[in-house]
Formats: structure tokens, sequence, C-alpha cells
């Protein structure tokens, strides 16, 4: 069965710092992922996703994520945290021909001024 | 464009009472899902719409039902509520729905049932 796990539920950063949020997936074939972020009070909205091909993809407001298939990991990275990064991140996995996505639990993100 | 909108954006229930969450897109997209936000569970699917004319249940489906009224409006009804049912509920489109492409959320429903 598909599951996302995120294993941080907070995280606390400076802003300035670099930021790493973990996600892990078990999925048999190759899954398409995403990464949505949530602001407080707010919708989610994509900030990248991975089909195939580069498995480093680039998304908005500056945030990238590695597709590494040996670890079934999708882990978001950003080199320069921002005050206004601070929101709740959800990794997320689809698959060609289902119309469900699994969301993982997310990882709700303070910065530090 | 307008994207996904929700009405309403708050309301509050009394246990048994009934309502009706509505969804509207405005893409042309063809896909359309109703989520639950719980504290520390993520998002999980209740019902979604793959194409106009069908429905099929998801993850939590109980105590839901929902109508595709045509292909730009999806709508949630609860029949009689439950404190159980308390959480923020949100509406997605996508283009196909065929898991590959990514979903448009709305800014959701915060319900509250006493």
């Amino acid at each position: 069965a598909q599951s996302v796990t995120q294993p941080d539920i907070h995280i606390t950063v400076s802003e300035g710092a670099s930021l790493e949020l973990r996600c892990n997936y078990s999925y048999g074939a190759t899954p398409y992922l995403f990464w949505y972020v949530q602001s407080p009070g707010q919708g989610l909205q994509l900030l990248l996703k991975y089909f195939s091909g580069d498995t480093l993809v680039q998304g908005i407001k500056g945030f990238e994520a590695e597709f590494k298939r040996s670890q079934s990991s999708f882990n978001l990275r950003k080199p320069s945290v921002h005050w206004s990064d601070a929101a709740e991140y959800f990794c997320a996995v689809g698959a060609s021909g289902t119309y469900k996505y699994i969301f993982g639990t997310g990882t709700r993100l303070k910065v530090l001024a | 464009n307008a994207g996904v909108t929700q009405t309403p954006k708050f309301q509050v229930l009394k246990t048994g009472q009934s309502m009706t969450l509505q969804c509207a897109q405005d893409m042309n997209h063809n896909s359309m899902y109703w989520y639950r936000q719980d504290p520390g569970m993520g998002l999980r699917l209740i019902y979604y719409s793959a194409s106009e004319g069908t429905t099929d249940k998801g993850e939590v489906p109980n105590g839901y039902n929902v109508s595709r009224l045509n292909k730009r409006e999806f709508s949630l009804r609860l029949e009689s509520a439950a404190p159980s049912q308390t959480s923020v509920y949100f509406c997605a489109s996508s283009d196909s729905g065929a898991g590959d492409l990514e979903q448009y959320f709305g800014p959701g429903t915060r319900l509250t049932v006493t």
C-alpha cells in the first residue's frame, strides 16, 4: 500500500539558515511526488513536483527537492530560509492511473528572526 | 480566475443538523476532490469525482455524501453532523485526476460540530 512519512512534526530554524524537510514514501512503482505548502488559514499551494527525469527538481519560492529512489525519499530543501517561509509543509504521493493522493501528516516550520 | 472557491468559510452546527459545503472551480478541470484536515493526520480524502457524472469513495467517506452538479461544482453534504466531523474541509480540482497532475486547493471551510 502507498504511504508517506514525514518524520518531523515541527522544525525550527533561524532566518537565513538552510532547511531540509524529510519525506519518505512507500510505493511499488515510480511514484509521482509533490510538496505543498499551507500558510495559516489558507489552502495548499504546490511548491514542486517530480514525475520522472532529473532527480533534482526546482520549485517556487527558491525550494528544491531531490528524489532518491534507493532511499525512497523526496526531501525538500532551501539554502536560506526567510521569515515568510513559516508554514506547514506536506509531502504527497500519487500514481499514474489512480485518482488518489496520499498526503503525509505535515511538518510545521517555525522561523526565528 | 478565482481558481477553487468554497462556501462557507466557517460554520458551526449542532449535533444532528445537516449542511452542504459548496465548491466550484473555474479552470475547466475534470476531477474534483473533498478532503478533511485534522491535526496530526494530514489530509484525508473523503470523496472524489474523476469526471462529471462520476463519484467515488475515498479513505473516510462515512457520514458524507457528494454531488457532482456539473463540471464546475462539487458539493459535500453532512446529513446528520457529529462532533467527530469537526474539521477543516478542503475542496480541490485537477485536470485529469490520474494521480500525476497537481491538485489546486480552495481556501477551506472550518466546521465545528457541538
